[in-house]
């Protein structure tokens, strides 16, 4: 049984450039929340998508928007890259409660 | 509930001895809380959650107790081994909210 996949693992890019950053859920699972993780810190919630809507967002701009799909995988977009973006982007499945979040191994964006 | 910046908290215990990592969490309103350890390169791993109607829960070799009077969580790892090296964090969620409040993470280092 697959966990939660990510990809890709390591990204550059340059500032005003834009990503998108894909999750798979875990097996079963049908709400994926996607984080930001800059170093020594915890995970800010950006995010969370449940039946291809965007449910609940964190306090980041419009410039991260995402979407999820019918078989519940869901891509990040971040637009107009700025040096503070990178970080650690973690992608967590849930099942509709928001309990026992499994996370994949993150996407590491350095945004030069 | 804000994480702090680059200076983790850092535990360092004996191989064999028992790790208690704290955590203060600041929302009273918080029903639901989770402790993750988190490898360099990795994800968070979900190792044990404890929901707002009990004080105390065991795992396999870790135990969360909860004390809501003075919000503040804590993880016991018993007989504390190489494989246990990682940073933990709490994290706390209401059930009218989506999103996971993560505090500030403590390094835990096994000293051989």
């Amino acid at each position: 049984d697959a966990g939660v996949t990510q990809s890709p693992t390591h990204l550059i890019k340059t500032r005003g450039q834009q990503v998108t950053l894909r999750c798979s859920p875990k097996s079963g699972h049908d709400t994926v929340s996607w984080y930001q993780q800059a170093l020594g810190q915890g995970p800010q919630f950006i995010f969370q998508y449940y039946e291809e809507e965007e449910r609940q967002r964190g306090n980041f701009p419009d410039r991260f928007s995402g979407h999820q799909f019918p078989n519940y995988s869901s891509e990040l977009n971040v637009n107009a890259l700025l040096l503070g973006d990178s970080a650690l982007y973690l992608c967590a499945s849930s099942g509709q409660t928001n309990e026992k979040l499994f996370f994949g191994s993150g996407t590491q964006l350095s945004v030069l | 509930g804000e994480s702090v910046g680059l200076h983790l908290p850092t535990l360092s215990v004996q191989e064999g001895d028992n790790s208690i990592i704290n955590c203060a969490y600041s929302n009273s309103a918080s029903d639901y809380f989770i402790w993750y350890k988190q490898e360099s390169g990795k994800g968070p791993q979900f190792i044990i959650d404890i929901r707002s109607n009990m004080d105390k829960r065991q795992g396999q070799r870790v135990t969360v107790l909860l004390n809501k009077t003075v919000k503040h969580l804590s993880l016991q790892i018993a007989a504390t081994q190489p494989g246990d090296s990682a940073v933990y964090f709490c994290a706390e969620n209401m059930d009218s909210n989506y999103q996971l409040i993560w505090g500030a993470g403590t390094k835990l280092i096994i000293k051989p």
